[in-house]
């Protein structure tokens, strides 16, 4: 059974950086897939952030993509999210996700994270 | 304003077939996969049709998909008050050096 878990800080300053960790069991993220993000402003739709292959290799939303890190690391089985300059429009609800080319087969449980001073 | 289009509400009674369309364009659902995602109240996305029409197993085949084009449908018949909830579609844009793009959501209400 696939399980993801975010983890991170719930409130981060404007201007400051979002960071997230997801952690995977029950699959070990070397043996394949892509791993994304994507988040849910409150009452509003889904919106992709990006994703990462095993081997580092990552797309990104191109909207985000200037702000947009995402790492992996394979010893630990969990994958990052690094997200620069937040401003009060990046407050949402984050998901991770196993994927493959827009099939989000697994999710994680959602992490909200506020941005506010 | 979302890259694939869908209603954002939809309505039907119990037994009803009620359909929700999503329309996007050449550069992701005229050339890839759609898959459709339900969100119940306050939980995770959950992956309702992948690859245009296949049900994961344990999805009812109440819940159908299908693509015509550059249009992806979802239909659900035997409406029945559980599947009220958030329903989108994705798929994957070759454009802009590719990337996942979602509709904007369809709010499902079962009267």
């Amino acid at each position: 059974q696939v399980q993801l878990q975010e983890s991170g800080p719930g409130l981060v300053k404007p201007s400051a950086t979002l960071s997230l960790t997801c952690s995977v069991s029950g699959y070990s993220i070397s043996s394949g897939y892509f791993w994304g993000w994507i988040r849910q402003p409150p009452g509003k739709g889904l919106e992709w952030i990006g994703n990462i292959y095993h081997s580092g290799n990552t797309y990104y939303n191109p909207s985000l993509k200037s702000r947009v890190t995402i790492s992996v690391d394979t010893s630990k089985n969990q994958f990052s999210l690094n997200l620069s300059s937040v401003t009060a429009a990046d407050t949402a609800v984050y998901y991770c996700a196993r994927e493959e080319w827009s099939n989000l087969e697994y999710w994680g449980q959602g992490t909200l994270v506020t941005v506010s001073s | 304003q979302s890259v694939l289009i869908q209603p954002p509400s939809a309505s039907g009674t119990p037994g009803q077939r009620v359909t929700i369309s999503c329309s996007g364009s050449s550069s992701n659902i005229g050339s890839n996969y759609v898959y459709w995602y339900q969100q119940l109240p306050g939980t995770a996305p959950k992956l309702l049709i992948y690859r245009d029409h296949q049900r994961p197993s344990g999805v009812p085949d109440r819940f159908s998909g299908s693509k015509s084009g550059t249009s992806a449908s979802l239909a659900i018949s035997g409406l029945r008050s559980e599947d009220e909830a958030d329903y989108y579609c994705a798929a994957w844009d070759d454009s802009l050096s590719g990337h996942v793009v979602f509709g904007g959501g369809t709010k499902l209400t079962v009267l």
